[in-house]
């Protein structure tokens, strides 16, 4: 597609529900970022796709946390049992080669509530 | 390591004047460094980067910014400032000799008074 695709855009859950936010690239980008944005913060990351290689799952908080990439395109970022403390814009970012000074593009971000 | 500070919070300044958003940044190796823009309840866009070449950079919407490879710096600067331009500020590094990721900063928040 044009751009970063990310739904949905805004997503209320009870604490102790399960969420999905997917995440849609830019067709070609093989490489795919997961970051969290508390209101009004920075960017935390979470996990990183590149290609076929094993997902750096480094930033990821808890085990609560995890993400797919299926066929190197669409992610899937789940939050286990919501805590109120995951409450953040979930933004998902694709680039083409960052190994060769290329930038991303990030979506519009999934604005997640947890009551 | 990788690390980008963001030293202000905040930036204001009246529409008209020049605007100096500052960025320094510690690497191992050259820096890839990138300027994004938050504007509210937006996604990060991309407003210009630096990669080899010319220290100066021009961007998205009449900004730019100067790499100084001694002070480590990469600061983003705009002549005459918009309060269209008022948004969150992001600088982001990664060396090129260092994994995928890169590293944003805090952000900074820049107000441009009317």
């Amino acid at each position: 597609g044009a751009g970063v695709s990310q739904s949905p855009s805004n997503k209320v859950t009870e604490k102790g529900k399960d969420v999905e936010l997917r995440c849609d690239p830019i067709s070609g980008h093989t490489a795919l970022y997961w970051y969290r944005q508390s209101l009004g913060q920075g960017l935390e990351f979470l996990i990183y796709f590149q290609g076929n290689s094993a997902p750096d799952k480094s930033g990821l908080p808890s085990d609560r946390f995890s993400a797919e990439r299926t066929g190197g395109s669409v992610s899937t970022l789940t939050i286990q049992r919501t805590q109120q403390e995951d409450s953040a814009v979930y933004l998902c970012a694709s680039s083409l080669a960052p190994e060769l000074g290329y930038g991303y593009t990030f979506g519009s971000g999934t604005r997640l509530t947890v009551v | 390591a990788q690390s980008v500070a963001q030293p202000e919070d905040q930036v204001n300044v009246a529409e008209g004047n020049p605007l100096t958003v500052k960025c320094t940044y510690s690497v191992s190796g050259n820096p890839y460094l990138f300027w994004y823009v938050q504007y509210p309840n937006r996604g990060l866009q991309f407003l210009l980067k630096y990669i080899t070449g010319d220290n100066l950079v021009k961007g998205s919407y009449g900004f730019e910014a100067e790499f100084n490879k001694s002070q480590t710096s990469f600061h983003l600067k705009k002549p005459s400032a918009l309060v269209s331009d008022s948004a969150l500020y992001f600088c982001a590094v990664r060396a090129d000799n260092y994994g995928q990721n890169f590293v944003f900063g805090p952000g900074t928040r820049l107000s441009v008074l009317p």
